[in-house]
């Protein structure tokens, strides 16, 4: 089981919006900063989201986003084909020695 | 470029050992912490262990600890993961990452992974 709590599935129409979110608690995402990663089939995560708000170089500007308390969400704007993969929450926590991450959300681009 | 590559995955029987490696290229090995991230078929990804870029400070999660030592030879750009005492849970596809310098604490760089198969 998961630290951090994420939905299994989001799904959308190509050019829609679709927003995946990330819960936890005081221990992380409350005291930190908040990651993304992007999984294609059968490949390994790529950041797409650092220091909770971030894009590294090369990530579209269609991807942002935000957080709130214990919570945290990624919103991914203008969906395409390609966006179509798993995505994971992830945080650094005060009482553990190294990251947590979330379940991962299995996005369909419909 | 930057890259990482694993190796050393394969089939093991429970309570056997598996050495894996981390060999970086692309960048000055020796400046960066290197993790192993593993993740079980079909499941979310797990921490499993750290190591500073001088060998120093390891950090394992707490599933692991006691088993996995993790270690590494910058004259090889080569971070090890002893696995000893292996069960059915630590089967997974290992990968190594690197924490980016500059202190944004993120895992810019990913290798493709070695699995692990832990079964008699």
């Amino acid at each position: 089981q998961s630290v951090l709590t994420q939905p299994p599935s989001a799904s959308g129409a190509p050019g829609q919006t679709v927003t995946i979110s990330c819960s936890g608690d005081t221990s992380h995402i409350d005291s930190g900063f908040v990651y993304w990663y992007q999984q294609l089939p059968g490949g390994a995560p790529k950041l797409v989201i650092y220091m909770t708000t971030k894009r590294p170089s090369g990530v579209p500007d269609r991807f942002s986003a935000s957080k709130s308390g214990t919570s945290a969400s990624l919103d991914i704007r203008g969906l395409r084909a390609e966006d179509e993969a798993d995505y994971y929450c992830a945080s650094w926590s005060t009482r553990l020695s190294g990251p947590v991450f979330g379940g991962g959300t299995k996005l369909t681009v419909l | 470029e930057v890259q990482l590559l694993e190796s050393g995955g394969g089939l093991a029987q429970p309570g056997g050992s598996l050495r894996l490696s981390c060999v970086g290229s692309g960048f000055t090995f020796s400046s960066y912490v290197i993790n192993w991230v593993r993740q079980a078929p079909g499941k979310g990804l797990q921490w499993v262990s750290s190591i500073t870029g001088s060998g120093t400070g390891p950090r394992y999660a707490a599933p692991v600890k006691g088993r996995f030592t993790v270690s590494r030879d910058n004259s090889k750009n080569t971070v090890y993961l002893q696995m000893d005492r292996l069960t059915a849970d630590d089967s997974a596809l290992y990968y190594c990452a690197r924490l980016s310098v500059g202190g944004t604490s993120d895992f810019d760089t990913w290798g493709q992974g070695t699995l692990v198969t832990v079964s008699s």
